[in-house]
């Protein structure tokens, strides 16, 4: 099975500045046909999680432009250029490139500080 | 809009079963893998289930096979969870989720929540 390692598993950021969270892969997750199926998730508080970046770069409809998703192989990144009050929650980064099973990472969780 | 309305969940005591459902709308059902995805409390989100469009396939994380069934009826544009012999280990939050391209999970429901406690 693949395991996706996310760090840090905590992040205190201060608003309008910026935030990095990484997610290394066990396998490379780069398919046959070329894609990479590596998404990330953000899940407010009470909330049900919400994809915000697909195939590692793209990011989902209405997600802010200060959220934005980079890597290759089994090195990925989640970046938020400037961080607002509505980004609390936690993120999870997800593969669906070697399935069964669908792997997540163990979730960071941004607060404010 | 896309829509996943889950219900089912509730309270079961160990070794007992339990069925989900997961309420479609906003897209055309058959088009689309559908799965499950469950969160226990205070901990993160692990896959549960994957069906294929007609129901052809599905696959299961090992810690459910022979205990759990997913199915669909495409005709309701519903998703099912069958869960058997159920554990403490099984308490979650049970998410309905679409799958597009990739086995990536586009739209999740709110949630149903399953307590297995005697």
């Amino acid at each position: 099975d693949v395991v996706l390692t996310q760090s840090p598993l905590s992040l205190p950021v201060t608003l309008g500045q910026p935030a990095s969270i990484s997610c290394r892969s066990s396998q490379r997750l780069v398919y046959s046909d070329g894609n990479t199926y590596l998404d990330w998730f953000q899940q407010r508080p009470g909330q049900s999680p919400r994809r915000i970046i697909y195939r590692v770069s793209n990011r989902d409809s209405g997600v802010p432009d200060r959220f934005s998703g980079s890597g290759s192989d089994t090195d990925f990144t989640l970046k938020i250029s400037r961080v607002e009050a509505e980004d609390v929650g936690v993120y999870y980064c997800m593969q669906g490139t070697h399935w069964p099973p669908i792997t997540f990472g163990q979730g960071t969780r941004l607060e404010i500080k | 809009e896309v829509q996943l309305v889950e219900s089912g969940g509730g309270l079961v005591q160990p070794g007992g079963s339990l069925r989900l459902s997961c309420a479609a709308s906003g897209f055309t059902f058959s088009s689309y893998w559908m799965g499950w995805v469950r969160q226990a409390p205070g901990k993160g989100l692990e896959w549960v289930a994957n069906i294929k469009k007609d129901g052809s396939e599905k696959y299961y994380v090992d810690s459910v096979k022979g205990r759990f069934t997913i199915s669909r009826d495409n005709a309701k544009n519903s998703l099912y969870l069958q869960m058997n012999s159920l554990r403490a280990e099984d308490m979650a939050l049970y998410y309905c989720a679409r799958i597009d391209n990739g086995a990536t999970h586009d739209y999740w429901g709110q949630g149903t929540l399953v307590t297995v406690s005697s």
